[in-house]
């Protein structure tokens, strides 16, 4: 079975300049999550979906952060404009979503951003 | 709101001996999961064991197993005969089953030395 996939895995920008990350769940996953890790830290959510739709996105810095899941499937997280402290791994993870409760998360290899 | 503390930065241990990495958290929630990740360098993250707190047994999974408190609020992750192929971050997490969301705490660096 293929994990979560994610691209680029590597990513130097400008502060000021837009940046877009993809994720690609396992295949069958309804819920998908992206999470922000800033170096030295744990993992903190940014959002989450169920198939198409926003379940949570409290923790989303909305004025320059955005995300979208359309088809259900894969999905996109993207800044505009960037700043120097968005600087983090990006990391995207999916689990099946039917229901059960406590279900584990899948995570993919993240995006190394470096915003300059 | 719950709050995932790891006391210890990070860790060393020498190679087959065991090692114990330290998780308290804090909540209202009677009802949780709890759950042990493994992200080694640059490399992505992996669950490594996992707890319901409802169950009183302590999760075990080969060499890795937990100690379990709920009064005391406490989740350590024991880990025995560590292998240098350990070495990684690692990042103890709790989970709210009402929305399966997860808080994590800043995580343990632990070296597994030769």
């Amino acid at each position: 079975e293929a994990g979560v996939a994610q691209s680029p895995r590597y990513k130097i920008i400008e502060k000021r300049q837009s940046v877009a990350f993809w994720c690609n769940p396992i295949s069958g996953h309804a819920t998908l999550y992206w999470y922000q890790q800033i170096l030295g830290q744990g993992p903190k959510l940014l959002i989450q979906f169920q198939n198409n739709g926003v379940v949570d996105d409290s923790q989303l810095p909305k004025d320059r952060f955005s995300a979208e899941r359309l088809k259900g499937v894969d999905s996109t997280l993207k800044i505009q404009p960037a700043k120097l402290e968005d600087s983090a791994v990006y990391l995207c993870a999916s689990r099946p979503g039917g229901g059960r409760i406590g279900e584990t998360q899948y995570f993919g290899p993240g995006t190394r951003l470096l915003v300059l | 709101a719950q709050t995932v503390t790891q006391s210890q930065p990070e860790m060393s241990v020498q190679e087959a001996e065991t090692v114990t990495l330290s998780c308290t958290y804090d909540t209202s929630e009677n009802n949780y999961y709890l759950f042990w990740y493994k992200q080694p360098p640059s490399r992505q993250m992996i669950l490594v064991i996992r707890q319901e707190a409802y169950k009183q047994q302590n999760a075990t999974e080969n060499r890795f197993s937990v100690n379990f408190q709920k009064a005391a609020k406490s989740f350590s992750l024991k880990i025995s005969d560590s292998q240098l192929g350990d070495t990684a971050m690692y990042f103890c997490a709790f989970m709210k089953p009402k929305n399966n969301d997860m808080r994590f705490g800043a995580g343990t660096r632990l070296t597994v030395k030769p």
